[in-house]
């Protein structure tokens, strides 16, 4: 069945630090790709999404590129804020699985100032 | 914006008791989603529905039944609650546009505690 794997946490970082977070994924087909971000205190909001392979998604200066020949889709962000101190989660829709999504089991990242 | 409401932030119930979480979204979305968060296992789907009275078991569905009477309306049951369902519990709705399922939008979750 469907999987997500997510690199082993917590990660603390110093403000203005590079920031990867490793997402593999198994799946049938080919899947589309979601990154959500869980502040303290709320739910998931949807940080970027890629739908196909070599697609990279963006948002809020974080960067996610569709990898089909290594499975992957990890998140990245070139310089950190305090203000992104939150839970994130890779995520996975497989092709004609309705609307289910499979999710990794989150990484807390904790940027310090 | 999307909005999806959740009855409660905390909820403190007893072993045996039945409870009821609900989540209202005001999108006119399709499909709505219940999911529990754990520390270390990430989310894990419970339940799920297409439509108003359709509803499918997710991966963990054992404890739990669902109620879609409204298309805006969405509820979790816990038919005898148990210690090992304290939890977090988030709700997600989520809309088909030109045959494509959009992404799921979610709730600020229910952190509930059972003594």
């Amino acid at each position: 069945g469907d999987s997500v794997t997510q690199m082993e946490g917590p990660v603390t970082l110093s403000e203005e630090a590079f920031l990867t977070i490793n997402c593999t994924y198994t799946a049938t087909g080919y899947p589309s790709l979601f990154w959500y971000v869980q502040y303290p205190g709320e739910g998931l909001q949807l940080l970027l999404k890629a739908t196909k392979a070599d697609d990279k998604g963006s948002n809020k200066g974080f960067e996610a590129t569709y990898r089909k020949e290594t499975t992957s889709f990890h998140l990245e962000k070139g310089s950190v804020q305090v203000s992104d101190s939150a839970v994130y989660f890779c995520a996975l829709r497989s092709k004609g699985a309705n609307s289910k999504l499979t999710f990794g089991k989150g990484i807390t990242l904790s940027v310090r100032p | 914006d999307v909005k999806v409401t959740q009855s409660s932030r905390y909820l403190v119930k007893r072993t045996g008791e039945k409870v009821f979480l609900e989540c209202v979204q005001d999108m006119d979305h399709e499909n709505m989603f219940w999911y529990r968060q754990d520390p270390g296992l990430g989310l894990r789907l419970i339940y799920f529905s297409y439509d108003v009275k359709m509803k499918e078991k997710g991966d963990i569905p054992e404890g739990y039944s669902v109620s879609r009477e409204k298309k805006e309306r969405f509820s979790l049951i816990l038919e005898s609650a148990s210690t090992s369902q304290t939890s977090m519990y988030l709700c997600a709705s989520s809309s088909r546009y030109r045959g494509r399922y959009q992404p799921q939008h979610f709730g600020d979750g229910t952190r509930l505690s059972i003594l």
